[in-house]
């Protein structure tokens, strides 16, 4: 057990719906990732937050929007869903805002299936 | 573009008999290096960072090793049990702390 919870474990919707993924981060962690892994692309950096604020920006759709909260857990909105978002979708976090020393920590996943 | 090449895709291994998974790169400039666990349906489980070239560092059967192209992932003896998705990432210097991640390697160890 990484420490890294999300939820839902899984989620159905359907096209044009928007779905809310959450993610508690380790106790302590304040930078927290998103991360979306579909079978031919591979694991693919989203955004990622330190302590309430965007940091940096990967391949991120604009239909999609995240934050981070004062409480440091973190909330992915992802809208007018397309058949192509269904990927299973991770939040990892660490423990401080610059690296090397840093080691990514993630959680179990959200399943998103969009029908 | 910051590219993390992995081979081979797959992998079939006899139990006990031991092979080299291998994570070639190409970036601007390396910060770390990272080896990842996976098992279906499940989040990227951390075993290792590197983070210099000749660095080396050992769990169990697994022993990682880092050059400046390339880092190895070393198994012996592998056990069933050490069957799963292992994946590479390096995290690159400029100011993104973003993980690149290569698209994985599939080891099968049949008992």
């Amino acid at each position: 057990d990484s420490g890294v919870t999300q939820t839902p474990k899984h989620l159905i919707t359907a096209t044009g719906q928007r779905v809310t993924l959450r993610c508690s981060p380790r106790s302590g962690d304040l930078s927290v990732y998103w991360y979306q892994q579909s079978l031919d692309q591979g694991l693919q950096f989203l955004i990622q937050y330190y302590n309430g604020e965007e940091r940096a920006k990967g391949n991120i759709l604009e239909r999609f929007s995240a934050q981070q909260f004062p409480d440091l857990h973190s909330e992915l909105n992802l809208s007018s869903l397309e058949l192509g978002d269904s990927a299973l979708y991770f939040c990892a976090s660490s423990s401080s805002r610059t690296a090397p020393t840093d080691t990514q920590y993630f959680g179990p996943g959200t399943r998103l299936t969009v029908l | 573009e910051d590219q993390v090449t992995q081979s081979p895709e797959a992998l079939r291994l006899q139990e006990g008999e031991s092979s080299s998974l291998n994570c070639s790169y190409t970036v601007s400039g390396l910060r770390g290096l990272f080896w990842y666990r996976q098992d279906p349906g499940k989040g990227p489980e951390f075993l290792f960072t590197l983070y210099s070239a000749g660095e080396e560092k050992e769990k169990e059967r697994l022993k990682a090793t880092l050059t400046k192209k390339e880092s190895f992932l070393h198994i012996t003896a592998p056990k069933p049990e050490d069957s799963a998705t292992y994946l590479c990432a390096v995290l690159t210097q400029g100011g993104s702390e973003k993980l690149v991640f290569g698209k994985g390697m599939k080891l099968t160890v049949n008992p």
